[in-house]
């Protein structure tokens, strides 16, 4: 079954800690995203991927990083640096990305608490 | 800033009727139109697309209306399901190429 898998479902996170969010997809996209959604609001763009070995930030960057080692997987870390962790958050994957218009898919998301 | 307005946080209709969700976006040059379906505790699920060299698109049982010249896009369900009760988000393509997201309008169904 082909899809995005997002882990753990729930996170918790103490002071001074980074943690780490996996996002794993099997549709062989290039292209890879990470969103935060908060109660009421839209998703905010984090960071994103076109390609293996390079992404871009996002409109709230700060305090997160990626990496994009492998075509399948772009796992998050929110750094001790995020004062304001609690969010939800979504990984999403595209065919490809920038000027060509496709659909995003997400996965189920990660919710994540402060401890 | 690149937005979404027009937002109505909360939808109800009664079970059987049909239902209009209605976004206005900022960029008139953007060229590119989704809607998303998200349930609680889950991640969107994408309904239907649009370009902007349309003005009107059909799925099963949805309907995705574009009107360029006020910058407007609608969101129209057919015979409405306790299913389809859920979150609807509308989103565009911005400037640099990434997707701009209303707030999005909870859909509540009437017995």
């Amino acid at each position: 079954d082909g899809g995005i898998t997002q882990s753990p479902k729930y996170l918790f996170r103490k002071e001074g800690q980074n943690v780490t969010l996996s996002c794993e997809q099997n549709l062989n996209h290039d292209a890879m995203y990470w969103y935060r959604q908060d109660p009421g609001q839209g998703l905010r763009l984090i960071y994103y991927s076109q390609i293996v070995n390079d992404f871009q930030k996002g409109d709230i960057a700060e305090g997160y990083s990626v990496s994009r080692e492998k075509k399948e997987s772009f796992p998050l870390t929110v750094t001790s640096a995020q004062k304001n962790p609690t969010a939800f958050y979504l990984c999403a994957s595209s065919t490809t990305g920038g000027i060509t218009n496709q659909p995003q898919h997400f996965g189920d998301g990660t919710r994540l608490s402060i401890l | 800033g690149e937005s979404v307005g027009l937002h109505l946080p909360t939808l109800s209709v009664q079970e059987g009727d049909n239902s209009i969700i209605n976004c206005a976006y900022s960029n008139s040059a953007s060229d590119y139109f989704i809607w998303y379906k998200q349930e609680s505790g889950k991640g969107p699920q994408f309904i239907i697309d649009i370009r902007s060299n349309m003005d009107k698109r059909q799925g099963q049982r949805v309907t995705v209306l574009l009107n360029k010249t006020v910058k407007h896009l609608s969101l129209q369900i057919a015979a409405t399901q306790p299913g389809d009760s859920a979150v609807y988000f509308c989103a565009f393509k911005g400037s640099n190429y990434q997707l701009i997201w209303g707030a999005g309008t909870k859909l509540i169904i009437k017995p």
